[in-house]
C-alpha cells in the first residue's frame, strides 16, 4: 500500500534560518508529489507539486522541493524562513485516481 | 471566486445524535472527497464521488455515508456519532483532467 513518511514532527527555528522537511514516499507506480501547508485555523493549500520534468521545483512564498526518484524523496525547503511560516506542512503523494495519500505532518514554528 | 465551502464550521453533539456536514463547490468539478485529519495521522480519505450518483469509500468510510445528487453538493452524514469521530474534516474537490484539489475551510467535529 502507499504511504507517506514525514520525519520531523515539530520543527523549531528561528527566522532566518534555513529549512527542510524530509518526505518519503512508497509507491511503485508513477508518481505526482505535492506539499500543503496549513496556517493557523485555515485550510489546506498548495505549496508545489511535482509530476515530470525538472527534479527541483519552485513553489510559492518560496519554498521550492527536490524529487530524487532514487531515495524516494521528495524534502521541501526554503532558505530563510520568516515568522509568517508558522504552520502545518504535510507531503502527499497520488494514490490513484485524484486521491492523495498524505503523511502525517510536520508542524513548523517560526520565532522571531 | 472559486471555493469549496462547508458548513457547519464547528460542531459539537452527543453520541448518537444524527448529523450533516455540508460542502458545496462552485467549480463545476467533477471529483469530490471526504477527509479527516487526525493529529499524527495527517489526511485520510473517507469518501469519494467521481460524479453524481458515483460514490465509493475511501480508507476510513467506517460510521459515515455521503450523497451526490448534484455536481455541487457532497454531504457527509453520521447516522449515529460516536467519540472516536471526534476530529477535523476537510471536503475537497478537483476537476476531471486538473491536477489540484481544492480543499474547503474544515470542520472541527466533537462528539460527546
Amino acid at each position: 500500500a502507499q504511504s507517506v513518511s514525514q520525519h520531523n514532527h515539530h520543527v523549531i527555528l528561528s527566522e532566518a534560518a534555513s529549512l527542510e522537511l524530509g518526505c518519503n514516499y512508497s509507491y511503485g507506480g508513477t508518481v505526482n508529489l505535492f506539499w500543503y501547508v496549513q496556517y493557523p485555523g485555515q485550510h489546506l493549500q498548495l505549496l508545489l507539486k511535482y509530476f515530470s520534468g525538472d527534479p527541483l521545483v519552485k513553489g510559492i512564498k518560496g519554498f521550492e522541493a527536490e524529487f530524487i526518484k532514487s531515495k524516494f524523496s521528495f524534502n521541501l525547503r526554503k532558505p530563510s524562513v520568516q515568522w509568517s511560516d508558522t504552520a502545518e506542512y504535510f507531503c502527499a503523494v497520488n494514490g490513484g485516481y485524484n486521491k492523495l495519500i498524505f503523511g502525517a505532518g510536520t508542524r513548523l514554528a517560526v520565532h522571531p | 471566486e472559486a471555493q469549496v465551502t462547508q458548513n457547519p464550521r464547528y460542531l459539537i453533539t452527543v453520541t448518537g445524535k444524527k448529523l450533516t456536514v455540508t460542502c458545496s463547490q462552485n467549480m463545476n468539478h467533477e471529483y469530490m472527497s471526504w477527509y479527516r485529519q487526525d493529529p499524527g495521522l495527517g489526511l485520510r480519505q473517507i469518501y469519494y464521488s467521481m460524479n453524481v450518483e458515483v460514490t465509493d469509500k475511501g480508507d476510513v468510510p467506517e460510521g459515515y455515508k455521503v450523497s451526490r445528487k448534484e455536481k455541487r453538493n457532497f454531504p457527509l452524514i453520521l447516522e449515529s456519532p460516536s467519540p472516536n469521530q471526534t476530529s477535523l474534516y476537510f471536503c475537497a474537490s478537483v476537476g476531471a483532467g486538473e491536477d489540484e484539489q481544492f480543499f474547503g475551510p474544515g470542520t472541527r467535529l466533537t462528539v460527546l
